[in-house]
């Protein structure tokens, strides 16, 4: 049953230690998001990547988060150095766009939950 | 990133009514209309994509419709169950190709 993985579950870090998240997207799969979940806005799209190219990172604050795609099997979200208002769900999600717009769903994967102290 | 507007914010239903939510985006630049459902402590998961005006999909007791021309989609649930508890996204995807989420209907069906 294919799926996204996401790691670490859950992560709990004090104010500026640097964080990385990690996301497996499902195999085939060119397209990988990363959102945040907030109260107020519900899901933030922070970054996005298609072919692993990154097209839309204006989401995310650039001085502390940066996002890559080392290969097609790995996505990687970093926040150096960690605040206490990043504490949130992150979210990865792949997909697949090219075969028309009917197939371009995405699938999540589980979240990372962070608490920065 | 388009403006996504989605109401009522949150809704109690009794089991068995039937409900709606409205989803409201720019009609510009329009590719597609994704609603994901998204149930307390799991993750989004895909409901419905659908690109043509007027376009209907249904799935069990849930229906969607789309107007492009005026921006606006529909989601209609009959005969609510407690299972349908959950938050009801809508995303349209833009000109760009990236989703952008509404904030959601959050629906409480009570038994």
């Amino acid at each position: 049953d294919a799926r996204v993985t996401q790691t670490p579950r859950h992560k709990v870090t004090e104010m500026g230690q640097e964080v990385t998240m990690r996301c497996q997207p499902i195999l085939g799969h060119n397209t990988v998001f990363w959102y945040r979940q907030t109260m107020m806005q519900g899901l933030e799209l922070l970054a996005y990547f298609r072919n692993r190219a990154p097209l839309d990172d204006s989401g995310m604050p650039k001085d502390r988060f940066s996002a890559e795609m080392p290969d097609a099997t790995l996505a990687t979200l970093k926040i150096q150095p960690s605040e206490p208002r990043d504490s949130a769900v992150y979210f990865c999600a792949s997909g697949i766009q090219g075969r028309g717009p009917t197939n371009e769903k995405l699938f999540f994967g589980s979240g990372t939950q962070l608490s920065v102290l | 990133i388009l403006n996504v507007e989605q109401s009522p914010q949150s809704l109690h239903v009794q089991e068995g009514d039937s409900t709606n939510f409205t989803c409201s985006f720019p009609s510009s630049n329009f590719y597609a209309l994704h609603w994901y459902r998204w149930e307390t402590a799991k993750s989004p998961e895909a409901l419905f994509v659908m690109t043509l005006n007027g376009d209907e999909k249904k799935k069990g007791r849930i229906s969607a419709t789309l107007n492009t021309k005026e921006g606006y989609s529909y989601l209609y649930i009959k005969g609510s169950q407690p299972e349908d508890s959950a938050t009801y996204l809508c995303a349209p995807l833009g000109s760009a190709r990236q989703l952008t989420f509404g904030s959601g209907t959050q629906l409480t069906v009570l038994p």
